[in-house]
């Protein structure tokens, strides 16, 4: 069964940072491109970041480029997002996702539960 | 980048309805399209990948349809378990932007 399972999320100061993981299991993890997608309370999904099954290739949305790096660790399982340099409007729940066909980069068929991201003084 | 956009942004039917809902690209996308279903608290359910493959499990009374820069979301009979946010994304490279929402309710 394919289990995805965000932490890290927490309250974190303006201007400060956090590192979020996803512990991955149930599939092949180094075979499949993994993105991060948030969700701002009562909005819509924005697609935050996505990397290849070898992590040689990373893709950033504008509004978080230069302060937020995607990586992966495929001995461990694990999907990383740190996030540096936080602002107000970067509160939302954080999902990792899975692409439902190897090889593509969305249409994704498992989702986490999600990490809650807080940013406020 | 190229913008995604959904029509209607809301709308309610009844039981039974055929519904339609509508993406745009303002570029060709091919068929990197998919299609998810989100009611209030939950996570995001994946129902159409490739524009028109329907996702393992869901129902056959939805379905999708499109290529280049129109698309389609098709619920042939509205049930009220449908009742929720439907947002399509694209996928042919990045930015793998998804739609702003339509939100559907039951009249």
């Amino acid at each position: 069964e394919v289990q995805l399972l965000e932490s890290g999320g927490g309250l974190v100061q303006p201007g400060g940072s956090l590192r979020l993981s996803c512990a991955a299991s149930g599939f092949t993890f180094s075979s499949f491109a993994l993105s991060w997608v948030r969700q701002a309370p009562g909005k819509g999904l924005e697609w935050v970041s996505t990397i290849s099954g070898g992590g040689g290739s990373t893709y950033y949305a504008d509004s978080v480029k230069g302060r937020f790096t995607i990586s992966r660790d495929n001995s461990k399982n694990t999907l990383h997002l740190q996030m540096n340099s936080l602002r107000a409007d970067d509160t939302a729940l954080y999902y990792c996702a899975k692409p439902a066909v190897v090889g593509t980069i969305g249409g994704y068929d498992y989702w986490g539960q999600g990490t809650l991201v807080t940013v406020s003084s | 980048d190229i913008q995604m956009t959904q029509s209607p942004s809301s709308l309610s039917a009844s039981v039974g309805d055929r519904v339609t809902i509508t993406c745009r690209a303002s570029q060709g996308i091919s068929n990197y399209l998919a299609w998810y279903q989100q009611k209030p608290g939950k996570v995001p359910k994946l129902l159409i990948y490739a524009a028109s493959t329907l996702q393992s499990g869901v129902p056959s009374r939805f379905s999708g349809s499109g290529s280049g820069t129109d698309f389609t979301l098709t619920i042939s009979s509205l049930q009220p378990e449908d009742v929720a946010t439907y947002y399509c994304q694209k996928y042919n490279s990045a930015p793998f932007t998804f739609g702003p929402g339509t939100k559907v309710d039951i009249k």
